[in-house]
């Protein structure tokens, strides 16, 4: 099977643009939707981006979602940092009837 | 609403057994694919395995580390997911989340976990 592969952490100040990466180990990421999850602590997850670049509603437009097929990858944005982002982000995809969830990175906003 | 409530967790000895239960509301769980999700402590999500409805076919699959130990099961009479864990060892320590999920892949709604504890 396949990995999806995130940095540990990332940091910014509020105000500014954080943007996450997410490397499937093998296979092209563009063959299978991405999903992005937030969870703050002691939270469940939610889902930010859904079908690789789709918001649900409630989702704030400072969250966007691509794919990269040069590279791979798949990358979650959020732009005019707040404090309420400070969470754990997840990139999760499927193959094969097997689905994968990245390695995670905590977001901290300074 | 959608509402998801899971329930069953608790502390087992390895080598032991356990079922969760998970009790829908808010939606049409006759229609709905279903999924276990687990976190261990401190660590990331692990996806347990996933149930299609009975009108897709109500197939099940499971990932690698729990297949043939864990069973997922539904009662669409009582709108109420099941997780069947056998012979569970110390690594099956986590948070066990219920999920609905869609066609594409998304893990849309998930219910607030239950802590299974698998230690001597």
């Amino acid at each position: 099977n396949f990995m999806l592969t995130q940095p540990h952490s990332v940091s910014e100040s509020p105000g500014k643009t954080v943007t996450i990466s997410c490397t499937r180990s093998s296979g092209s990421i563009a063959s299978n939707y991405v999903q992005w999850y937030q969870q703050r602590p002691g939270s469940s997850p939610t889902t930010v981006i859904y079908e690789d670049n789709q918001r649900p509603s409630g989702v704030p437009d400072r969250f966007s979602g691509s794919i990269d097929s040069s590279s791979n990858s798949a990358s979650l944005t959020i732009s005019g940092l707040k404090t309420e982002d400070e969470a754990d982000y997840y990139c999760q995809s499927y193959d094969s009837s097997t689905y994968v969830f990245g390695t995670g990175t905590k977001v901290t906003v300074l | 609403e959608v509402q998801l409530v899971e329930s069953g967790g608790g502390l087992v000895k390895p080598g032991g057994s356990l079922r969760l239960s998970c009790a829908a509301s808010g939606f049409t769980f006759s229609n709905a694919w279903m999924s276990w999700v687990r976190q261990a402590p401190g660590k990331g999500l692990e996806w347990v395995g996933r149930i299609k409805s009975k009108t897709d076919g109500g197939t099940t699959d499971y990932a690698a580390p729990v297949k043939g130990r864990f069973t997922i099961s539904r009662d669409d009479s009582k709108n109420t997911l099941y997780l069947q864990m056998n012979s569970l060892k110390t690594e099956d320590t986590a948070v066990y989340y219920c999920t609905t999920m869609v066609v594409s892949g998304n893990f849309d709604y998930w219910g607030q976990g239950t802590l299974v504890t698998v230690s001597s």
